[in-house]
């Protein structure tokens, strides 16, 4: 089965600097997708960010961008000229390219404050 | 507009009581899901549902039941036999195609009395 690993549960930025956000899974798949969700204190789960597996450019989106290293099976994400609009619990999901409406599987999260 | 909601936003539960959370979408989208939140565990799912009137239990389908009769509707019944129903439930959908990407509803925070 696969498993998404959030290694770190809690991370702090000053504000206006770069932070990067850790995400490792475990798939014997070639073909899926990544993302990154984010979840403000209004606990309302927003899109981030989403990689196709196929595709070797990484994505980005604004202020976020990603570090897809597929050998690895790592997905970072980079948030740059960080703001106090982006402390979070931020999301790494993963889910199978082309298999129905199965369900995303989430890692446990990690928590981001941003300090003025 | 286009999107999810779940009522009620706050529900309250007695020992013994049976509750059921709403989940509507105007998306068009196929399938629907269920996740249950609580503090430090990331989302867990619950129940999904991939077409009307066929659903799949989740990792923790147990004290929870389903239905899916309308393709905008999913219910969640949070039975008695659940028996620590107090979290946050969200509910999401996603379309057939392209992006493939999963949409989620502002959620509904459960309280036992």
């Amino acid at each position: 089965a696969q498993t998404v690993t959030q290694s770190q549960p809690e991370m702090s930025v000053q504000e206006a600097e770069t932070v990067t956000l850790s995400c490792t899974y475990d798939t014997s798949e070639s073909d899926y997708y990544l993302f990154w969700y984010k979840q403000p204190p209004s606990r309302q789960m927003i899109l981030v960010i989403r990689q196709e597996a196929y595709k070797q450019q990484n994505a980005t989106e604004n202020r976020f961008s990603v570090n897809f290293q597929k050998a690895a099976k790592s997905f970072s994400l980079k948030i740059s000229d960080s703001q106090l609009g982006d402390a979070a619990m931020y999301f790494c999901a993963y889910r199978l390219r082309n298999s129905g409406n199965t369900p995303l599987v989430f890692g446990k999260g990690t928590r981001l404050s941003v300090i003025a | 507009d286009g999107g999810i909601t779940q009522s009620p936003k706050y529900l309250f539960r007695k020992e013994g009581q049976n509750v059921t959370l709403s989940c509507e979408q105007n998306l068009n989208h196929d399938a629907m899901y269920w996740y249950r939140q609580d503090p430090g565990q990331g989302l867990r799912l619950i129940y999904y549902s991939q077409i009307v009137n066929d659903f799949q239990k989740g990792d923790i389908a147990e004290g929870y039941s389903v239905s899916r009769e309308k393709k905008e509707s999913f219910p969640l019944t949070v039975t008695s036999a659940q028996k620590n129903p107090t979290a946050f439930y969200l509910c999401a959908s996603m379309g057939g195609g392209p992006p493939e990407t999963q949409y989620f509803g502002p959620g509904t925070r459960l309280l036992v009395l």
